[in-house]
């Protein structure tokens, strides 16, 4: 069993619906986060999470929210989608186990692909 | 801040020929650095990393060193194969922060 999860895989939806996307994972990790792919732009940090009441923005989060339901759970909601957020979307966890904390390394899920027509 | 240059693709290579994947980095401090491989339709998973200058991350017939003069983490591997077709991001992060990508590079290996 994979130990990200993301739900739905695929997606197509019309401009100005509300979206969301979940994340659920098994490996115990206390930090999640969000980020986006597009092509020839690479993975950009849309927003992420260390615990449960911690929410934090990162590089391009405008038009995007999320919510922490519990420590497995990580959503990301587009509250009134627009063409130029299609793409291919991925959740990450990490741990902070590490003696210094920049050796834990990110685990992926699968990706969602999110198409606004 | 933190960034990260890759050379950009695609890269095309025959079986068995030797690859390099630029990559180049500016960071607030002391990074870690990582290079994540994403083969067709699936997510990412790491390839390799190293943590402190002089480190040689290591994995699948690939390698890295970590140089701290030259702030690069450069991609190598001697004889690549179909199989190593794929998308490669070069990654880092300092502290507690989120990884920070490249833009990717895509490698296509012909038999």
């Amino acid at each position: 069993d994979a130990d990200v999860t993301q739900t739905p895989r695929n997606r197509i939806t019309k401009t100005g619906k509300r979206i969301m996307l979940e994340c659920s994972q098994t490996k115990g990790h206390d930090r999640m986060y969000w980020y986006r792919q597009d092509p020839g732009l690479g993975l950009r940090l849309i927003y992420y999470s260390f615990d449960v009441k911690d929410i934090n923005k990162g590089e391009i989060s405008d038009g995007y929210s999320v919510s922490r339901q519990a420590q497995a759970k990580f959503s990301l909601s587009l509250e009134s989608a627009i063409p130029n957020q299609t793409a291919l979307y991925f959740c990450a966890t990490s741990d902070a186990t590490a003696i210094v904390s920049s050796y834990n390394e990110q685990f992926f899920g699968p990706g969602t692909r999110l198409t606004v027509l | 801040g933190n960034s990260v240059t890759q050379m950009e693709g695609p890269v095309t290579l025959s079986e068995e020929a030797f690859l390099t994947i630029n990559c180049t980095y500016t960071a607030t401090g002391y990074p870690s650095l990582f290079w994540y491989v994403q083969y067709p339709g699936e997510g990412l998973q790491l390839l390799l990393k190293a943590t402190k200058a002089d480190d040689k991350g290591s994995n699948k017939g690939f390698e890295a060193t970590y140089r701290k003069e030259t702030t690069s983490f450069h991609l190598e591997k001697g004889s690549v194969q179909v199989s190593d077709s794929a998308v490669y991001f070069c990654a880092l992060r300092t502290g507690n922060t989120p990884l920070v990508f490249g833009k990717g590079t895509r490698l296509s290996v012909i038999a």
